[in-house]
């Protein structure tokens, strides 16, 4: 199956810095990508979808501002986490389709970074 | 919006006995439910899509039922094996295609 790979797996920074997550679809073209947030025993919350070449799309009540993405070409979405504050320490997911003919609609997800604001 | 229930209480069951997992929406009915595995510390990973217009879908050990008129999906694991042991999620469309709202997920814990 296709592979989604995002970097790092984990990382603790400081309040007031940011952070960039990176995500590569490694054997496919993904001109949509996705980006959740998950917290400890919650349900994985879409942040955003990131489209290549365009502005990526924020679902409500998700800062644009602070949660930056870039979607710079078909197989690499990023996303920065400006002023990184304790209240931001979560596990990010981001997660790409192809678009096979068999369950188009599926996702592939990245491992996952969790991150860890001090 | 989709409102999504998994039982959040975690599934205790012994080894070679079939885990049956419920998934319940409450609101539009989905053009297609999916289901996924994750692990602790891992991002999911897909095993089945089921359409609305499909009452059922087999996959090795892995069987989804999908009942439209219930709002309700069950997903069966049979033989069940300690390294099925996971949590698993179920996933509706938000409709948008590929863009996914997920349920909680149920803890499955298979004792050998």
């Amino acid at each position: 199956g296709a592979v989604v790979s995002q970097h790092p797996s984990w990382v603790i920074c400081k309040s007031g810095t940011s952070v960039k997550i990176e995500c590569r679809s490694l054997d496919f073209q993904a001109t949509t990508m996705f980006w959740y947030r998950q917290f400890p025993k919650q349900s994985l919350m879409l942040m955003a979808t990131s489209n290549e070449g365009s502005k990526a799309t924020y679902e409500q009540g998700v800062e644009k501002d602070k949660f930056l993405i870039n979607h710079a070409s078909l197989t690499l979405s990023t996303l920065t986490v400006t002023s990184a504050h304790p209240e931001d320490s979560s596990f990010y997911i981001c997660s790409a389709g192809t678009r096979s003919s068999l369950d188009s609609e599926k996702l592939f997800f990245g491992s996952g970074t969790q991150l860890s604001v001090l | 919006s989709q409102k999504i229930e998994q039982n959040s209480e975690a599934l205790n069951i012994q080894e070679g006995k079939t885990a049956t997992l419920t998934c319940n929406y409450t609101n539009y009915s989905p053009a297609y439910l999916q289901w996924y595995r994750q692990d602790p510390g891992r991002g999911p990973v897909f095993l089945l899509l089921i359409r609305e217009n499909e009452k059922e879908k087999r996959k090795e050990r892995l069987k989804v039922t999908f009942d439209t008129t219930l709002k309700q999906s069950l997903f069966h694991i049979t033989a069940s094996q300690p390294a099925d042991s996971a949590t698993y999620l179920c996933a509706l469309d938000m409709g948008g295609f590929q863009k996914l709202v997920f349920g909680t997920g149920t803890r499955l814990l298979v004792s050998p």
